[in-house]
């Protein structure tokens, strides 16, 4: 069964510092692989993504790193705020499924003090 | 321009009741896919709809759940005699065609069996 590995389950980072977090994945058949953000009672938003053939992509205070002979990818948010208090969720999209049935990490809850 | 709309948000249905979920997907966009979210789990991608056909159910229960997407109206996941391990939260994504990857969440429906 294709799964993707999200961790830590929490994290508690200061106001300024930099919060990373960590999804592995164990088959290579994806090709897509966004990061969503999900505020208490809100669904899920696209934060960012990236695709295979890149090894890093950065908008804005949000870093993608993807490690493809390691099957990990990582997301940093540079300079942390307390509005990015969240729930951080890694996804995977596999080759060849119709549409767009990513399959989903547990989730990071990122509290960022100030 | 509205996004995916999910009614009702919250939903409390006693054991045995019918539960049915509502999602309007965004204007122009004919794909719609249903995730569950369990306490503390990720998001658990359930169904993949396009207007009138289910294209992929592989993570559909096999008993009581079922989905539609009329031609005209909301898409519905129904679950019938819902127990209590059915509470949870569910939401809705839409996408507006099979190449685009991004799929936009609606705010979910919170059911509560008790």
């Amino acid at each position: 069964q294709q799964q993707v590995k999200q961790s830590p389950q929490s994290l508690i980072v200061q106001k300024g510092g930099i919060s990373i977090i960590n999804c592995a994945y164990e088959n290579t058949a994806f090709d897509y692989f966004p990061w969503y953000q999900q505020f208490p009672g809100k669904g899920p938003a696209l934060l960012i993504a990236i695709r295979p053939d890149v090894s890093e992509k950065k908008e804005g205070r949000f870093t993608i790193s993807f490690n493809k002979s390691a099957k990990q990818f990582s997301l940093h948010i540079m300079d942390s705020q307390p509005g990015d208090s969240a729930t951080y969720f890694c996804a995977a999209r596999p080759i060849n499924q119709a549409g767009t049935a990513l399959i989903f990490g547990k989730g990071t809850t990122l509290s960022v003090s100030s | 321009n509205a996004g995916v709309m999910q009614n009702p948000r919250h939903l409390v249905r006693r054991r045995g009741q019918e539960a049915r979920l509502r999602c309007s997907p965004m204007k122009g966009h004919s794909h719609v896919y249903w995730y569950r979210q369990l306490p503390e789990e990720g998001l658990k991608f359930m169904v993949y709809l396009q207007k009138e056909n289910i294209i992929d159910e592989s993570g559909m229960p096999k008993e009581r759940f079922s989905a539609e997407f009329p031609k005209e109206g909301p898409s519905i996941l129904r679950i019938q005699q819902v127990v209590r391990g059915d509470s949870a939260a569910y939401f809705c994504a839409s996408s507006p065609d099979i190449l685009n990857t991004e799929a936009f969440f609606g705010q979910g429906t919170r059911l509560t069996v008790v």
